[in-house]
Formats: structure tokens, sequence, C-alpha cells
């Protein structure tokens, strides 16, 4: 992982709208990801995992996709709701102990 | 339902002191980890344990250690807190293997004065 700057990137939506969450991963040897929400108060909670060997997942309401050759993941969330407001990681991994290492975050706001 | 435990939600320490945080997992997961979480630089790994009594530095382990004497429990310890060690503590773990899931405690916030 890297670090990054102190901003915490903000994305607003209104209620209803789709959600594009990005996130540029650091170690091309990485062959697993997942994205977490973290509401206030709140540890992460797992969203939706994918495996490199596949570029596209769909969960309920959530897509992952996966670009390798640019080392890029997205979260694309439908029918943005209310309860979808939080901070959003984007977490990788590589071998076989599943230490993830953590993106800075995007704080998604949901207008109502 | 799965859990992880942290033992407190809130600690105010004075810069000196030795400190604790325990977390314990109902899960039988052989993989446990110790995260710390700051505004703007997401998590950041400081120890992590495959099995018990066996353990790995993560990214930044300058100040802490780590105990784990049994499958379900994984301590965090500060030997002489400082004030750049006020942060949020998330505790986490893990199955056997790569590629599944890690599942997090509701985090410690600890104030060191």
């Amino acid at each position: 992982g890297e670090s990054v700057g102190l901003h915490l990137p903000t994305l607003s939506v209104q209620e209803g709208d789709n959600s594009i969450i990005n996130c540029a991963y650091s170690n091309s040897a990485s062959d697993y990801f997942i994205w977490y929400k973290q509401e206030s108060g709140k540890g992460p909670q797992f969203i939706i995992d994918i495996r490199s060997n596949m570029d596209k997942r769909q969960g309920q309401r959530v897509t992952v996709l996966l670009n390798k050759t640019v080392k890029h993941l997205s979260l694309q969330i439908a029918a943005t709701q209310p309860g979808d407001s939080a901070v959003y990681f984007c977490a990788e991994s590589f071998g076989n102990f599943n230490k993830f290492y953590f993106g800075s975050g995007t704080k998604l706001n949901v207008k109502p | 339902d799965v859990k992880v435990t942290q033992s407190s939600r809130y600690l105010v320490k004075r810069t000196g002191e030795k400190v604790f945080l325990e977390c314990v997992q109902d899960m039988d997961h052989e993989n446990m980890f110790w995260y710390r979480q700051d505004p703007g630089l997401g998590l950041r790994l400081i120890y992590f344990s495959y099995d018990v009594k066996m353990k790995e530095k993560g990214d930044i382990p300058e100040g802490y250690s780590v105990s784990r004497e049994k499958k379900e429990r994984f301590s965090l310890i500060l030997e002489s807190a400082s004030t750049n060690q006020t942060s949020m503590y998330l505790c986490a773990s893990s199955g056997e293997g790569g590629h599944t899931e890690a599942f997090f405690g509701q985090g410690t916030r600890l104030t060191v004065v």
C-alpha cells in the first residue's frame, strides 16, 4: 500500500442515481480485491470481492470492475440509497495470508 | 453471526503507559490482524498472525508488539504509549488460505495524552 493525501475524496450523488467509486491499486502481483464499506463509528464491512482472473463481478445492486492493465478497480452502486452513505475502501491482497492493503477511501454522500 | 470483538470502544491513556488492546474472534479463523486508521491514510497494517504464537510485522510495527497465545485472541501492545499513537485501531480475522474476506471489529479509539 501507499500513503495518500490527507483529503478524503467525496462523491455526492442524488438518491436513486448510480454511483461509481474508483480506486487505483499499487501492486501488479495482487490477485484478490475487496470493497469495504465503513459507516461512522463502525468497522469496515465486506461488500463484494473479485479475483484477478475475473474482470467483472455482480452482487445485489453492486458491481465491481477490475482492469489489471492499468491497475484500476471500480465499484458501481445502482439506485443509490441514503443508507449507502459511508466511506468506501478498496483493498488488495496477494499470497496466502489475506494480508490486505487498503486505499485511503472515498466518502459517498447521498442527497435525498 | 460472525463476530470480531474488541474489548474497548474508547480508551484514554497517558504518555509512557503500557497499553493492551484485546481482540477476540469466534469464527475459528487462523489469520488475525491489527490495523490503525488515520484520516486520509486509510488502514495501515501493524502486525498479523497466521497461527497461534506466530506473528509477522506489517507496514508500521514500530512501537507495537502483539501476542497470540490462543487461536481466538490477538492482543496489541503499546509498550510505552506516545501521542503519535493516538488513532483508531481495528482488529480483523480471516480464514486459512488466500482469497477470503477479512472480518473487522468495531474499532478502539485510543487517545494518548
